[in-house]
C-alpha cells in the first residue's frame, strides 16, 4: 500500500520568501507529526495532529511556522519569510492513535534557503 | 545534556564483523524506537520496543528499563547496512512525538 509521501522532495526558496510543504500521511492514520532535520543532526519535534486537532506545536521554533491539517488527512507546513536557518530536511510521519504504534516517515522535504 | 544519547557516533567496520551501537536516555519512556537512514534517503523503522528483547533477520534490539539503556546488534555485517541509526523515545507522558538521538553512522566496508 502507499506510505507516507511528502512534496516538494526539494525545495530552493530566496530568503524571504514563503514556502508550504505537502505530507500526505497513510491513509486512515490519525495522528501526523512534523519534525525538522538539520544537516548532521538528528530530527526535532515541530508539531502534532490527532485528527484535525492540532495538539502540541511546542516545537516549532518561531511565529513564521504554521502546520495545518484541516480535515484530518493532509498535513500543510508553511513556513513565512524563510530564513537562511530554517534550511533543513522536513519530515513528517503518520501512526494509529495509540502510544506504542510505530511511525511511519515520508521521505522529507529538503528545503535550501539561500 | 540532551535527554538521548547515542555512542558511538560514528563506527567503521568490516563486513561479516559484529556490530553494536548503543543507547541511553534519562527520561521516563513508553517505548523505544530504532531507525535506519539511508543517506539522502527516508526513515525506516526498525524495531519498537518497551522492554526485552526483539530479533529481525540480523538485527536484534534489546532494552534495560531499569539502566535506562537499549543496543542495536547487528551479526554478520554487510556494506548494504552502511547507513545512519538512529534512537529515539517517547515520553511516558504527553502525545507519542519521538525525541531523537543524534544518530550513528555506520560504514561497513567490504
Amino acid at each position: 500500500g502507499a506510505g507516507v509521501s511528502q512534496s516538494p522532495r526539494y525545495k530552493v526558496a530566496k530568503r524571504g520568501q514563503d514556502v508550504a510543504l505537502r505530507c500526505d500521511p497513510i491513509s486512515g492514520h490519525v495522528s501526523l507529526f512534523w519534525y525538522q532535520q538539520a544537516l548532521g543532526q538528528g530530527p526535532e519535534f515541530l508539531t502534532y495532529f490527532q485528527n484535525e486537532a492540532q495538539l502540541d506545536k511546542s516545537g516549532l521554533p518561531s511565529d513564521r511556522f504554521f502546520a495545518e491539517r484541516p480535515e484530518g488527512s493532509v498535513s500543510t507546513l508553511k513556513i513565512q519569510r524563510t530564513q537562511q536557518e530554517d534550511s533543513a530536511v522536513y519530515l513528517c510521519a503518520s501512526s494509529h492513535t495509540q502510544r506504542e504504534e510505530t511511525q511511519y516517515f515520508g521521505p522529507g522535504t529538503r528545503l535550501l534557503v539561500l | 545534556k540532551n535527554e538521548v544519547e547515542q555512542s558511538p557516533q560514528n563506527l567503521t567496520a568490516q563486513e561479516g564483523e559484529f556490530i553494536t551501537i548503543n543507547c541511553s536516555y534519562s527520561v521516563g519512556i513508553s517505548a523505544l524506537h530504532w531507525l535506519q537512514q539511508h543517506p539522502g534517503g527516508g526513515i525506516v523503522s526498525l524495531f519498537m520496543l518497551s522492554s526485552g528483547k526483539k530479533k529481525h533477520g540480523r538485527l536484534i534490539a534489546t532494552i534495560n528499563i531499569q539502566e535506562k539503556h537499549s543496543s542495536l546488534h547487528i551479526t554478520a555485517s554487510h556494506p548494504r547496512d552502511s547507513a545512519v541509526y538512529i534512537c529515539a523515545v517517547i515520553g511516558m507522558v504527553g502525545n507519542e512525538k519521538l525525541t531523537f538521538g543524534t544518530g550513528t553512522r555506520l560504514t561497513i566496508i567490504p
